[in-house]
């Protein structure tokens, strides 16, 4: 199956602070899908980008499909940005990537 | 818009026992999928349906997993007989049509002792 591989694997950012996650899939795939998963479990929607450029906020995500990588860019992080971010790419079926843990500290 | 529905929210259930989860999806999303997300790693889809049929059960344990999603709205999970190794949460998803973007449930947090 496709593999995903996110990078880091852990993060920890001081509030205020920029990051960049990167998402790296090894088909072409139908779309993608960043998520960030609150400490209560819920998996909440960022962004569905297949290809091109979105930004929501202080959020933004590239995703270039020809190169199969996807970055997702949290600028001025602060405290509620804490959890962990997931990649999910859909190739037949959707594959989650194994997550980027993110601390952000005050 | 409501969410993706799902309950119980918790569940602690003894080896060898019998436990059964349910998801309503968003109104009119053809398409529902239940994954099982093990501590520490990103969900893995168990099943996948289109109105009331399966698409994709490849990762099911069928020996003890079982699914349906009846007049193709919402849906039940069941495992039985559980063992230690299905404590996971388990998460219900939906989506307007497959390859649409997916929209998750809060989950069911289950403890196998």
């Amino acid at each position: 199956g496709i593999q995903v591989e996110q990078s880091p694997p852990d993060l920890i950012l001081q509030e205020g602070a920029n990051s960049t996650l990167r998402c790296n899939f090894s088909d072409s795939v139908n779309n993608l899908q960043w998520f960030h998963q609150n400490p209560w479990g819920q998996l909440i929607n960022l962004f569905y980008i297949p290809s091109g450029t979105k930004q929501n906020g202080r959020l933004s995500a590239t995703t270039v499909a020809t190169e199969r990588y996807s970055l997702l860019y949290i600028s001025s992080s602060q405290t509620t940005d804490s959890g962990v971010y997931f990649c999910a790419v859909t190739h037949y079926k959707l594959s989650f990537g194994a997550g980027t843990t993110v601390t952000v500290r005050a | 818009e409501a969410g993706v529905a799902q309950s119980p929210r918790y569940k602690i259930i003894e080896k060898r026992q019998s436990v059964a989860f349910w998801c309503n999806p968003i109104s009119g999303h053809a398409t529902l999928y239940w994954y099982q997300q093990i501590l520490g790693q990103g969900p893995k889809l168990l099943i996948q349906f289109q109105n009331n049929g399966v698409v994709d059960d490849s990762q099911l344990p069928k020996d003890r997993f079982s699914a349906e999603r009846l007049k193709g709205v919402d849906s039940t999970l069941k495992i039985q007989p559980a063992k230690l190794e299905d404590s996971a949460v388990y998460l219900c998803a939906s989506s307007l049509y497959s390859y649409n973007e997916q929209f998750f449930g809060p989950g069911t947090r289950l403890t196998v002792l």
